[in-house]
């Protein structure tokens, strides 16, 4: 069965790096689009970025310029860094898998989620 | 557009059944994820293609589309099912994901 297990700092000050980590366990890495997905307080899920096993990389317009997904996939593990922290930036980070399937048309969905991480912006 | 709309509250009476849509370009040509996300939980998938359910999602979820929209029914809803689901589908011409809002079911 996969699971993902996630890290990271959870409190940060203004205009530093966000940091987290993902392993990925029981799955191989590869033929899968490994994400991220933040939540502020009290709002919906936004997703971040992701990355496959080749390193290919997608980033959401909104954070594109402050964002890096990187991957390990000798240690199966792909990680986040998000630049220039602010208060805005505050949620709970999730990984989690996304897979293609077909049937008619091409359909996509993420099955497998990490538990989450609250991350706090304040000075 | 990118964007998914869902409604932000929907509520139905126990036992009842009810329906929640998700609206956007590109489910025109693709099949909505569904979630469940409960208090302090990571979201779990409820719903993937065209109606399938991960082993243990109760038959009671189903789905469906039409055109724009993607549908999540939830037949004879029970206490349980109050949570929070948000869709989520891929942009063909962006090739980004995409979340709708979310809907905050409450179960009477």
């Amino acid at each position: 069965q996969v699971q993902l297990q996630q890290w990271g700092a959870g409190l940060l000050k203004p205009s530093e790096t966000l940091s987290l980590t993902c392993a990925v366990y029981g799955e191989s890495f590869s033929g899968y689009y490994w994400s991220w997905i933040r939540q502020p307080p009290g709002k919906g899920l936004e997703w971040i970025g992701e990355i496959n096993h080749s390193g290919n990389t997608n980033y959401h317009p909104s954070v594109k310029s402050r964002v890096t997904i990187s991957v390990d996939a000798s240690k199966n593990q792909f990680s986040l860094k998000l630049s220039s922290v602010t208060a805005a930036d505050t949620a709970i980070y999730f990984c989690a898998r996304g897979v293609r399937g077909v049937h008619a048309y091409y359909y996509y969905y993420m099955d497998v989620w990490g538990k989450g991480t609250t991350v706090t912006v304040s000075s | 557009s990118s964007e998914l709309t869902q409604d932000p509250a929907v509520s139905v009476a126990l036992g009842q059944t009810v329906r929640i849509t998700c609206q956007g370009d590109s489910l025109r040509s693709s099949y909505a994820g569904w979630y469940q996300q409960k208090p302090g939980q990571a979201p779990i998938l409820l719903i993937y293609g065209q109606d399938n359910r991960p082993s243990g999602i109760p038959d009671r979820f189903s789905a469906s589309r039409s055109r724009n929209t993607a549908s999540l029914t939830i037949t004879g809803a029970q206490a349980e099912d109050e949570a929070d689901y948000y869709c989520n589908s891929r942009d063909s011409s962006s090739n980004l994901w995409v979340f709708g809002g979310g809907t905050k079911l409450t179960v009477l």
